[in-house]
């Protein structure tokens, strides 16, 4: 069965970066596009970019535009997504979503905590 | 980002039909599939139906999409208590190419 693995909970100061990974698997890794998606405690689900796995191309929402990087290691299987400058209202929680039938599977998610 | 416009609760009776609407524009509804996910407290969204109407495997067919124009609706019919979540449609934007999702709407089974 299709399942992706997120890594885990990270906590960094405003100003910092962090990079985190969604590992698939039950699948061919290329054939779907993978999503970024947050959601900041209590709030709506916010889209970040999606990547062609299969050419790496990468688009990215506008709110988040020089911010974020996503990119893949197809030899892993594996998602990557990066955001830079930090603030304190980065903190969310993190998914990754496979495109397939449209967002059809989800990670479980990395809480992302931004605290002086 | 345009946002779709979902009510931001809705609720009914055990055994009763809900309706929940999602409203867009020519952009993102009016030209694209519609999808609903699913949301309980502190777990990951589900997709409940995609492509307008359809129901991936494993989902019940108490849930059903339709689209009409520029909004779309999710109706939950024999409502469980076990249905209480949150619901959020989404669909790509075409002047943004991006991916827009509603704001959400907090079903309470009364």
């Amino acid at each position: 069965q299709v399942q992706l693995v997120q890594s885990g909970a990270e906590v960094r100061r405003p100003g910092a970066s962090v990079r985190l990974s969604c590992k698939a698997s039950g699948y061919t890794f290329s054939n779907s596009a993978m999503h970024w998606v947050r959601q900041a405690p209590g709030l709506r689900l916010e889209w970040m970019g999606w990547i062609n796995t299969g050419t790496g191309s990468a688009k990215y929402s506008q709110n988040f535009q020089g911010r974020v990087t996503i990119t893949t290691d197809t030899s892993a299987s594996t998602a990557y997504m990066e955001l830079r400058s930090l603030r304190l209202e980065d903190t969310a929680v993190y998914y990754c979503a496979r495109d397939w039938e449209d967002l059809d599977n989800w990670g479980r998610g990395t809480l992302v905590t931004v605290s002086s | 980002q345009s946002v779709l416009t979902q009510p931001p609760s809705v609720s009914a009776a055990p055994g009763q039909k809900v309706t929940i609407s999602c409203s867009g524009n020519t952009s993102d509804i009016g030209n694209n599939y519609i999808s609903w996910y699913q949301q309980f407290p502190g777990t990951a969204p589900q997709l409940l139906v995609f492509d307008n109407n359809e129901r991936p495997s494993g989902i019940p067919d108490r849930f059903s999409g339709s689209k009409s124009g520029t909004s779309a609706t999710l109706d939950i019919t024999g409502l469980q208590t076990g249905d209480e979540a949150h619901y959020y449609c989404g669909t790509w934007d075409n002047s943004l190419s991006t991916w827009v999702f509603g704001g959400g709407t907090k079903l309470t089974v009364l």
